[in-house]
């Protein structure tokens, strides 16, 4: 089982405040890392696939890096907005037909 | 397209009760999963099935069965429902499986084992 760690586990904003969040992965078995954006009362959904170490996406006012190398990324979101607020989940695709999700981190952007 | 669609949304169920939760998906996907999500526990996968005729375990399958009936219809059996299986159960399925692709999930079934 592979071990997908995120941090923090919940945090709060002001809305404006730019604000970011990680996750750690073992750098060994790495194929791809996802991010999910899910929000209260609905199923997550996809924000990000990334498989190069350096990869860089952006959708908005949201984006994510990737090191591969010593196994973290970076989700980042700039100038938080109250519709931000939901959990958002990393997922590490390794080398089974599966992912495996970390617990999240909660944001809340308070108006 | 209904994407990925789950029923029931809400049950109760009494301990030692058996039951299916049903899954369906109508994006021609070859692989599909099913999860369970507890407070603090993020996503854990049950069982999945990588092509029709396939079934696998995952991080979690005590107490469950899986079945793909078909390439559309994975569905997840409860045989002697316990209060730990007390959670919210999702169902996803995958293009082709590769972990490059992305997830597509259902809405949710809420299960209470009392």
């Amino acid at each position: 089982i592979l071990n997908v760690e995120q941090s923090p586990q919940s945090l709060h904003v002001q809305e404006g405040d730019s604000t970011n969040f990680t996750c750690s992965f073992p750098s060994s078995n790495f194929y791809a890392l996802h991010w999910y954006r899910w929000e209260t009362a609905k199923s997550p959904e996809a924000l990000f696939v990334m498989t190069l170490n350096g990869d860089e996406k952006k959708k908005g006012r949201i984006s994510a890096t990737l090191n591969t190398k010593e196994g973290y990324s970076y989700l980042y979101i700039k100038g938080s907005q109250p519709e931000d607020s939901a959990t958002y989940l990393c997922a590490l695709g390794g080398s089974a037909r599966q992912l495996t999700f970390g617990s999240g981190t909660q944001l809340t952007v308070l108006p | 397209n209904a994407g990925v669609t789950q029923t029931p949304k809400f049950q109760v169920l009494k301990t030692g009760q058996s039951m299916t939760l049903q899954c369906a998906q109508d994006m021609n996907h070859n692989s599909m999963y099913w999860y369970r999500q507890d407070p603090g526990m993020g996503l854990r996968l049950i069982y999945y099935s990588a092509s029709e005729g396939t079934t696998d375990k995952g991080e979690v399958p005590n107490g469950y069965n899986v079945s793909r009936l078909n390439k559309r219809e994975f569905s997840l059996r409860l045989e002697s429902a316990a209060p730990s299986q007390t959670s919210v159960y999702f169902c996803a399925s995958m293009p082709r499986g590769l972990n490059t692709d992305t997830q597509y999930f259902g809405p949710g079934t809420r299960l209470t084992v009392l």
